[in-house]
């Protein structure tokens, strides 16, 4: 079965630990984004990838990282600069960065104490 | 600048009830409107979409209107049953900077 697979479902770090997270999909999609889920918000973009080596900032890319070294796979860091880390965080891919539809995984829940 | 506004949740409902929960929007041009659906710890299902004005989308049940005369995109469903509780998020795709504006998401409660 095609789709976006994220892991793990939860994770829990210290205060001042770099995190990774993972997201991977066979659907051959050029697309790639990773979005951030507050409690009564709406879905803010970290970063986005359109093509295999490249990326781009979005809304809120302070303190986090990405990389684009295979058109399966689009990890994502939390860095230790990023203020309030706790969140929820989708991962998502579309067939083209022109094309409107987007196909989400289902999440990583990231806890920092 | 483009944007999308949700009627606040969470709205509770009995079982069998009509649904309305409404987005509005404000773009410039004509964009693609969406309608995702998230269950409870999981991520977005894309529910439906519509692409011009007066275009009805419609998936499971729910449908919902692109208005351009009244910059809205509605979700409607006849009869809501419990398993429909989830966050539902109304969306536009902006053709300026090829990027999907969300909403705040709406709570849905439905009650036995």
């Amino acid at each position: 079965d095609g789709g976006i697979t994220q892991s793990p479902k939860y994770l829990f770090r210290k205060e001042g630990q770099n995190v990774t997270l993972s997201c991977e999909q066979n659907l051959n999609h050029d697309a790639m984004y990773w979005y951030r889920q507050d409690p009564g918000q709406g879905l803010r973009l970290i970063y986005y990838s359109q093509i295999v080596n490249d990326f781009q900032k979005g809304d809120i890319a302070e303190g986090y990282s990405v990389s684009r070294e295979k058109k399966e796979s689009f990890p994502l860091t939390v860095t230790s600069a990023q203020k309030n880390p706790t969140a929820f965080y989708l991962c998502a891919s579309s067939i083209s960065p022109t094309v409107d539809e987007q196909y989400f995984g289902p999440g990583t829940r990231l806890t920092v104490t | 600048g483009n944007s999308v506004t949700q009627m606040e949740g969470p709205v509770t409902l009995s079982e069998e009830a009509f649904l309305t929960i409404n987005c509005t929007y404000t773009a410039t041009g004509y964009p693609s409107l969406f309608w995702y659906v998230q269950y409870p710890g999981e991520g977005l299902q894309l529910l439906l979409k519509a692409t011009k004005a007066d275009d009805k989308g419609s998936n499971k049940g729910f449908e919902a209107t692109y208005r351009k005369e009244t910059t809205s995109f509605h979700l409607e469903k006849g009869s809501v049953q419990v398993s429909d509780s989830a966050v539902y998020f109304c969306a536009l795709w902006a053709d300026s900077n090829y990027q999907l504006i969300w909403g705040a998401g709406t709570k849905l409660i439905i009650k036995p």
